[in-house]
Order: C-alpha cells, then sequence, then structure tokens
C-alpha cells in the first residue's frame, strides 16, 4: 500500500515567485497537514484539512494558502516567496484528526 | 502555549548499549504524543504513538512511557544499532487535533 506521496522532491525558485506543492494522502485517510521544518528545527505546523474544509491554521503569514480536493489530496501555495522560505515541507495524512500520522518524503525547497 | 523541549540534543554510543531519550512538555492537556524517527533529509517515520489515556507503548526494541501529569515522555532503546543512528523527535497533539507541537529532536548516533 503507498504512502503519503509529496511532488516535486526538489524545488528551486526565485524571490518573489510562487511555488505549489502537492501531496497524497495514504488512501482512506481523510486528514491532511502541511508542516515547515527548517534545517536544526522540529517541523513547524502551517495547516491541516480534514474532509475538505480547514480545521486549524498555524501562525504563518496570508502568503501561505492550502486546499484539499474531493479525492482527498491536497496543495500548499506559497505567493511572493521569500528567502525564509527555504525549508522541507512536509506533508502528514491520517485516518482522522487526532490519530496516528504519518509522513510523506517532503518537498526541499530553496529560495534564491 | 505548548513548548516541547527534548533533552539532549545530540547523543552519541557505542553499539549494543541501552538508551533513553527525553520529551517534555509544558502542557498536560494533550490528546496523543508521538514519537518520530528522522533521517538526514528525509521525512518523518513514525515510531510509537501514546494516548494521553495509556502510559506506554512497546515496539520491538522500542518502548515509549508517558507522564502526562508531569509532561513527560521518554523513548527506550534497547540493545542500540548502528542502523539507529538517526534525529530522534516527539510530538504531541492537542485535543482531537493533527495540530501537533514537535522537538527539535535529539541526534542519536551509535558507533560500531
Amino acid at each position: 500500500d503507498a504512502g503519503v506521496t509529496q511532488s516535486p522532491t526538489h524545488l528551486i525558485k526565485t524571490r518573489g515567485q510562487h511555488v505549489t506543492l502537492r501531496c497524497s494522502p495514504i488512501s482512506g485517510h481523510k486528514s491532511v497537514s502541511w508542516y515547515q521544518q527548517v534545517l536544526g528545527q522540529g517541523p513547524q505546523f502551517i495547516f491541516q484539512y480534514y474532509e475538505k474544509e480547514e480545521r486549524g491554521r498555524g501562525n504563518f503569514p496570508d502568503r501561505f494558502s492550502a486546499r484539499q480536493f474531493p479525492n482527498y489530496s491536497s496543495e500548499l501555495n506559497v505567493n511572493a516567496l521569500l528567502l525564509g522560505d527555504s525549508a522541507l515541507y512536509l506533508c502528514a495524512s491520517s485516518t482522522d484528526r487526532g490519530t496516528e500520522a504519518f509522513f510523506g518524503q517532503g518537498t526541499r525547497l530553496t529560495v534564491v | 502555549k505548548q513548548e516541547v523541549t527534548q533533552i539532549p540534543a545530540a547523543l552519541s554510543v557505542p553499539e549494543g548499549e541501552n538508551l533513553v531519550l527525553n520529551c517534555s512538555f509544558t502542557d498536560s492537556a494533550i490528546y496523543n504524543l508521538q514519537w518520530f524517527r528522522q533521517d538526514p533529509g528525509k521525512g518523518l517515520t513514525s515510531l510509537l504513538l501514546i494516548q494521553s489515556s495509556q502510559r506506554e507503548q512497546t515496539s520491538g526494541r522500542l518502548n515509549a512511557s508517558l507522564d502526562k501529569s508531569s509532561g513527560r515522555s521518554t523513548l527506550y532503546i534497547a540493545a542500540s544499532q548502528p542502523g539507529d543512528s538517526a534525529t530522534y523527535l516527539c510530538a504531541v497533539a492537542p485535543y482531537n487535533n493533527n495540530d501537533m507541537r514537535f522537538g527539535a529532536g535529539t541526534r542519536l548516533t551509535v558507533k560500531p
């Protein structure tokens, strides 16, 4: 059974550009969460979606947005990229809110 | 605001040793606590999930305990192996939510 898949695996963008990251949850999982991990730190919560509705939002600027599709896959969008947005972006899925979370391999975003 | 601390930040042990990793959190109102493993540049692999009503969970050579009242969890690794070398992260989830708060991790090196 496939795990959580994220695409692309690596991405290089220029300051000011826009980026879209994609996540496919484990089959049957309805909850998807996004995290940002900068080097040397633990992941920080960005968004949670459950049944296609936003259920939680972390302390990130409005440049960050996300959505969940009817098949429960999800996109994270970041506008007006800053150098500080360079990080590993992780997607996690779970069957329901508060249940065991399974993470994808992440997307490494580099902003130059 | 929930704060999660992991001590030590780094640990180096010879192969075969038993070891304990520590995780503390400031708000005892948690739904669950999860331990993860992260290899360099990779995503997170779930090791153990402890619900707030549980005291411990075991999987193979791993045992995790939870003392919610004192805000502490420990991950015990028996008979460590070089393949156990990785960063170990703990994360706590508030009630019925996947807005997990992570510690910064403990970087473990097991020397042959």
